[in-house]
């Protein structure tokens, strides 16, 4: 089946900018996102991109795709310790596919 | 985007009992699915709730074991039966928001679920 890859951890000083990076299999995906999971919550929906497009900002965020490499990234522009979450990449061509998360710590 | 709610957030339960998990969006979806994440894990699709009809199985998952009931467009429930330690997990519950321009997976808050 299809198959979304992360980092397992990352680790980052506060107001530093924090790179989260993601590879997918499925060549179908239409569909990349990524959410935020805080301890003992659910997911939450931070940022998704369409598959022909290269680059969306919001905020903080932006994500990259190259989607010759099947790869995406989360940039997270001067990290706080609110940030400190697990950070699921998961794409969507026929269903949803979720990667392992990374756990990002953000260090005072 | 859907407000989801998901009750109980959490519970201790014993060994051999059963535990049913509410979702109530606040308004009318489609599709409703039924995740579970095991401690340290990803996410894993166990069924995809269904109005009106039965439920829609992934490999690995059967119906006597997690019963899914959708009664209506804006609610389901999963029970976990016969439990034992290795049902520990959290559930999600999630619904899908699909429009003509986006498709988006939307996640209740979880249900953090131990056994004894």
């Amino acid at each position: 089946g299809e198959d979304v890859e992360q980092s397992l951890f990352l680790s980052v000083r506060e107001g530093d900018s924090s790179v989260i990076n993601c590879t997918y299999t499925d060549s179908s995906s239409t569909y990349l996102y990524w959410y935020k999971q805080e301890p003992g919550a659910g997911l939450q929906l931070l940022t998704y991109i369409f598959s022909n497009m290269d680059m969306k900002q919001d905020q903080r965020l932006t994500v990259l795709l190259n989607k010759k490499d099947k790869h995406l990234s989360l940039r997270i522009a001067d990290t706080q310790t609110g940030d400190s979450a697990i950070y699921f990449c998961a794409s969507y061509g026929q269903n949803f596919v979720f990667g392992p998360g990374t756990r990002l710590s953000v260090l005072p | 985007s859907a407000v989801i709610s998901q009750k109980p957030s959490r519970d201790i339960c014993q060994r051999g009992t059963s535990l049913t998990i509410q979702c109530q969006v606040d308004s009318q979806v489609t599709m409703m699915f039924w995740y579970r994440q095991q401690p340290g894990q990803s996410l894993t699709l166990i069924a995809t709730a269904n109005q009106g009809s039965e439920a829609t199985y992934e490999s690995g998952f059967v119906i006597d074991k997690f019963p899914i009931s959708r009664p209506n467009l804006t609610f389901s429930t999963l029970t976990v039966s016969n439990m034992s330690p290795e049902d520990s997990s959290i559930y999600l519950c999630s619904v899908e928001d699909r429009t003509v321009l986006n498709e988006k997976l939307f996640f209740g808050s979880g249900t953090q679920l131990s056994v004894l």
